[in-house]
């Protein structure tokens, strides 16, 4: 059974930085074809993908967020980190943690977390 | 442009057949994947690649594509089906943007 559970603060200070684990379970992050990407969705606003790592360490950011991503992952533990800086208000969301799936000229989100809400406030 | 468009909002008569669109660039050279949210709830994947469904997926939900358009049908709306919709795309820089999401209505 492929699960995903986010974990992190709940509430962050404008300027500080975000971290977020996604661990899963199911499934091996070193296994060939194998990814897990980070999407968040303001309060009433469309989802919005953040980044994603594939088993090969390969890894992508959305080009508007990109200066202020990072994501890696511990295959050991079966984790994976993002961490955003300079959070703002407007990064007030819930952020998703989902598994890649890959198919002939698509890849797509099979398996997703609950989400975590995260409000930057002071 | 990696950007997908969606129409903000679709409606349907319960048991009649819907289309929601997705267009954008990338489109023309990958398929899109469908995701439906109901609210409080993550997305779920309803239709991916060509023609897609995962397990557990009414048959009734179908997917199509041409040109720099995706297309989600549903045959025969249920009730159960009133969401929030969104389609998603990767494109030539590994970016995996979403459409801006379509609410289905079903009268």
């Amino acid at each position: 059974q492929v699960t995903l559970k986010e974990s992190g603060p709940v509430l962050v200070k404008p300027t500080e930085t975000l971290t977020l684990t996604c661990t899963v379970s199911g499934f091996s992050l070193s296994n060939a074809r194998m990814g897990v990407s980070w999407i968040r969705q303001p309060p009433g606003k469309a989802l919005e993908w953040l980044a994603h790592i594939f088993s090969n360490d390969e890894k992508s950011y959305s080009t508007s967020l990109k200066s202020r991503l990072t994501i890696s992952k511990d295959t050991s533990k079966s984790q994976v980190v993002l961490t955003m800086t300079n959070m703002d208000p407007v990064d007030t969301a819930t952020y998703y943690c989902a598994r890649i799936g890959f198919g002939a000229a698509t890849n797509y989100f099979d398996y997703w977390g609950q989400g975590t809400l995260v409000t930057v406030s002071s | 442009s990696s950007e997908l468009t969606q129409d903000p909002a679709v409606s349907v008569a319960l048991g009649q057949t819907v289309r929601i669109t997705c267009q954008g660039d990338s489109l023309r050279s990958y398929y899109a994947s469908w995701y439906q949210q109901k609210p409080g709830q993550a997305p779920v994947l309803v239709i991916y690649g060509k023609n897609n469904r995962p397990s557990g997926i009414p048959d009734r939900f179908s997917g199509s594509s041409s040109g720099n358009t995706a297309s989600l049908t549903i045959t025969g709306a249920q009730a159960e089906d009133e969401a929030d919709y969104y389609c998603n795309s990767r494109d030539s820089s590994g970016n995996h943007p979403f459409g801006g999401g379509t609410k289905l209505t079903v009268l």
